[in-house]
């Protein structure tokens, strides 16, 4: 089936540093969306991107939509501690039957050094 | 501040018991979709409703799990009987489509089963 390869699977930084993280699929995707999972909690969407090319930003988190409609990548300014947790991308596909199910990368976990 | 509820937080449970797992989504939210989530596996989609109708459920174990929507308000998970293996924290989720399909989906909090 249809899958997404999230990069990196988990990673350590200093506090202050910035944070890149990046999505790629072998499909073209209409929809990108990063979420964000506390530890005990739901996934809770950060941003929406839903054009080729589309840069949005939402506090110190900046995403975009790859060109090619096949990857996405998220990027995090000057971290800090409450910036920990498992980062999900997740696309909507660009095929017919999809109904509207997105596919979820495996998530990236961040820790930051305080 | 519009939110998708699901009960219970966490359940425990013995091998064998059924398990039932309710969630409301938001008001005017038209999908659902229930996920199971597991350290190995991630992010598993079991199942999901458009307009309370099953669209699809072919990652659900069919022999012991079953989802429904009695009503708009109302979806719910069931395990009969449960295993071991079912221990992961479930999902749900809701969405709405319309003819511009966002794919944008709202999370509950999830609900922890444990089978022992």
């Amino acid at each position: 089936g249809q899958q997404l390869n999230q990069s990196p699977q988990s990673m350590f930084i200093q506090e202050g540093e910035d944070v890149s993280m990046n999505c790629t699929s072998s499909s073209i995707f209409n929809t990108w969306l990063w979420y964000k999972q506390d530890p005990g909690e739901g996934p809770v969407l950060l941003i929406a991107l839903y054009k080729a090319g589309e840069l949005t930003s939402n506090g110190r988190l900046t995403a975009q939509f790859g060109i090619t409609r096949k990857d996405s990548f998220l990027n995090i300014s000057a971290s800090i501690p409450s910036d920990v947790g498992i980062y999900f991308c997740a696309g909507l596909p660009n095929y017919g039957g999809s109904q509207g199910n997105l596919i979820f990368g495996k998530g990236t976990k961040l820790s930051v050094k305080p | 501040d519009a939110r998708v509820t699901q009960t219970p937080r966490h359940k425990v449970t013995e091998m064998g018991q059924e398990v039932t797992m309710r969630c409301q989504p938001i008001l005017g939210h038209n999908t659902v979709f229930w996920y199971r989530q597991t350290m190995m596996q991630g992010l598993e989609l079991l199942a999901y409703f458009r307009n309370r109708a099953p669209l699809d459920d072919s990652g659900m174990p069919k022999d012991r799990f079953s989802a429904e929507m009695p009503d708009a308000t109302l979806a719910t998970l069931k395990i009969q009987p449960s295993e071991p293996r079912d221990s992961a924290v479930y999902f749900c989720a809701s969405g709405l489509r319309t003819g511009r399909n966002t794919g944008e989906l709202f999370f509950g909090e999830g609900s922890r089963l444990t089978v022992l």
